[in-house]
C-alpha cells in the first residue's frame, strides 16, 4: 500500500532559523511528488512539483529536494509570514489517485 | 479571477438528511476532485474524475457519491449522511491529470452532522 509519511509534525523555528522538512514515501513506480502549504482556514497552495530523483526546486526562502525515498522542504531564514502547515503528496502508479501525507506545522516566531 | 468555489462553506445537518454540496471551476480543467480533511488524518481523497461523465474512486469513497455532467461542476452527494462524515471537504480541479499537474483547490466546507 502506497504510503506518505511527514515529520516531524510540528516543528516552532525562531525567525531566520533555518530548518528542513521531511517526507518519505513508499510508492511503486514513484511519478512525482507535491508540496502545498495550507493556512489556516484555506484550501492548500502548490508550491512544487518534483519529478525525479536528484531534482531541486526553488522559491524565495523553500527550496525542495527529491531522493528515491524522500522529500525535504528546506526552509532558510524564514519570517513569521512563512507559518503554515506544508503537506507532501504522491500520485499513485496506474492511477490518478493522490495521497498526502499529513502535513508538518510550521510556526515562526518573530 | 480563476478560482474553485465550494457552496455551502459551512453546514450543519442531521443524520439521513441527504445533501449536495457543490463545487464548481472557471479555468476549464479537465480533472476535478474532492477530499476531506480530519486531524490527525490528514487530507484524504474520495473521487476523482477525469473528464465529463469520467469518475473514480479515491481511498475513501463510502458513503458519497459524485457527478460529472458538466466540465465545469462535480457536485459532491451525501445520499445518507453519518456523523462520521462530519469533516473539512475540499474540491480542487487540475489542467488535466491531477496527478501531474497541480491541483487548485477552493475554499472549503465544513460540515457537521448530527
Amino acid at each position: 500500500e502506497d504510503q506518505v509519511t511527514q515529520s516531524p509534525e510540528a516543528l516552532r523555528l525562531q525567525e531566520g532559523e533555518s530548518s528542513s522538512l521531511n517526507c518519505s514515501y513508499t510508492v511503486s513506480g514513484l511519478r512525482g511528488l507535491f508540496w502545498y502549504r495550507q493556512d489556516p482556514g484555506k484550501g492548500p497552495e502548490f508550491l512544487f512539483t518534483l519529478y525525479s530523483a536528484g531534482e531541486e526546486k526553488e522559491k524565495e526562502r523553500l527550496k525542495a529536494t527529491l531522493t528515491k525515498k524522500e522529500s525535504f522542504l528546506h526552509i532558510t531564514a524564514p519570517k513569521p509570514e512563512d507559518s503554515a502547515t506544508y503537506l507532501c503528496a504522491v500520485p499513485h502508479f496506474g492511477n490518478e489517485k493522490l495521497t498526502f501525507g499529513t502535513g508538518t506545522r510550521l510556526t515562526i516566531i518573530p | 479571477e480563476a478560482q474553485v468555489t465550494q457552496n455551502p462553506r459551512y453546514l450543519i445537518t442531521v443524520t439521513g438528511k441527504k445533501l449536495t454540496v457543490t463545487c464548481s471551476q472557471n479555468m476549464n480543467h479537465e480533472y476535478m476532485s474532492w477530499y476531506r480533511q480530519d486531524p490527525g488524518l490528514g487530507l484524504r481523497q474520495i473521487y476523482y474524475s477525469m473528464n465529463v461523465e469520467v469518475t473514480d474512486k479515491g481511498d475513501v469513497p463510502e458513503g458519497y457519491k459524485v457527478s460529472r455532467k458538466e466540465k465545469r461542476n462535480f457536485p459532491l452527494i451525501l445520499e445518507s449522511p453519518s456523523p462520521n462524515q462530519t469533516s473539512l471537504y475540499f474540491c480542487a480541479s487540475s489542467v488535466t491529470s491531477g496527478s501531474y499537474n497541480e491541483q487548485f483547490f477552493g475554499p472549503g466546507t465544513r460540515l457537521t452532522v448530527l
